[in-house]
C-alpha cells in the first residue's frame, strides 16, 4: 500500500513565523501535491510537482511556496505565516507525470493553527 | 457557480439504509473520482470512473457522461460508513483535479 507521511498533524504558529510543512511518500510516484481544505470551499491545489526540483503554480499559490529536493519528500513553506493561512493542509502523490487517471494518494493532514 | 456541486451537504441515515450522494460538474473531464474522507482527516480513494458503473462491495459508484452526473450509492448503511464523501473531477484539458466541497455523512445505529 502507498503510504504518505505528513510531518505533523496538529500544528500551532505565531503570525510572521516561516512555516514548514514536510510530506514523505514511499512510492515512487513521480506526482506530488499540497492542497488545503477549508469548510464550504472543498479542496484547492496550492502547488503541484511532477519531478524532482519541478514545481507548478496551483489556484492559490500566494504566501507558499515548495521545495523537492529528493523525489520521495515534498515541501511546502509558509514564508510568513498569517492568520488566513490557518487551515487543514494535506499532501498527495500520484505515478506518471501527466494525462494520468490514476488515483491520488492523501497523507492524514496537517491541521495548522495561525495565531 | 462552482464546476462541482454536491447534494445533499448533510445526510443523517438510520443504519440499513440506501444512501445516494449526487454530484454534477460543469466543465468537461477526463475521469470522475469518489473519495472518502474520515473525522482524522485522512483521505482515500473510493473510486475513479470515466464510464458506467462501478462496485466495490457495498459501495457502488455511476456516471453519465452526457448529463455531467454522477451517484455514489451506500446499500445497507452502516455507522462506520459515516464520512464525508468528496467528488472530484479531472479536467480533460489541464488535467488537474476538481473537488466539490463534500457531503458529510452520518449514520446512526
Amino acid at each position: 500500500d502507498v503510504k504518505v507521511t505528513q510531518s505533523s498533524r496538529y500544528l500551532v504558529k505565531r503570525t510572521g513565523e516561516k512555516v514548514f510543512l514536510e510530506c514523505v511518500q514511499d512510492m515512487d510516484h513521480e506526482n506530488m501535491f499540497w492542497y488545503r481544505q477549508d469548510p464550504g470551499l472543498g479542496l484547492r491545489l496550492i502547488y503541484f510537482s511532477y519531478d524532482v526540483k519541478m514545481k507548478e503554480k496551483g489556484d492559490i499559490p500566494e504566501g507558499y511556496s515548495v521545495s523537492r529536493e529528493k523525489k520521495e519528500r515534498f515541501s511546502l513553506i509558509l514564508e510568513s505565516a498569517s492568520t488566513n493561512q490557518t487551515s487543514m493542509y494535506l499532501c498527495a502523490s500520484s505515478t506518471v507525470r501527466q494525462y494520468s487517471n490514476q488515483p491520488q494518494h492523501f497523507g492524514d493532514g496537517t491541521r495548522l493553527s495561525i495565531l | 457557480k462552482n464546476e462541482v456541486e454536491q447534494s445533499p451537504q448533510n445526510l443523517t441515515a438510520q443504519e440499513g439504509e440506501f444512501i445516494t450522494i449526487n454530484c454534477s460538474y460543469s466543465v468537461g473531464i477526463s475521469a470522475l473520482h469518489w473519495l472518502q474522507q474520515h473525522p482524522g482527516g485522512g483521505i482515500v480513494s473510493l473510486f475513479m470512473l470515466s464510464s458506467g458503473k462501478k462496485k466495490h462491495g457495498r459501495l457502488i459508484a455511476t456516471i453519465n457522461i452526457q448529463e455531467k452526473h454522477s451517484s455514489l450509492h451506500i446499500t445497507a448503511s452502516h455507522p462506520r460508513d459515516s464520512a464525508v464523501y468528496i467528488c472530484a473531477v479531472r479536467h480533460y484539458n489541464t488535467d488537474k483535479l476538481i473537488f466539490g466541497t463534500g457531503t458529510r455523512l452520518q449514520v446512526f445505529p
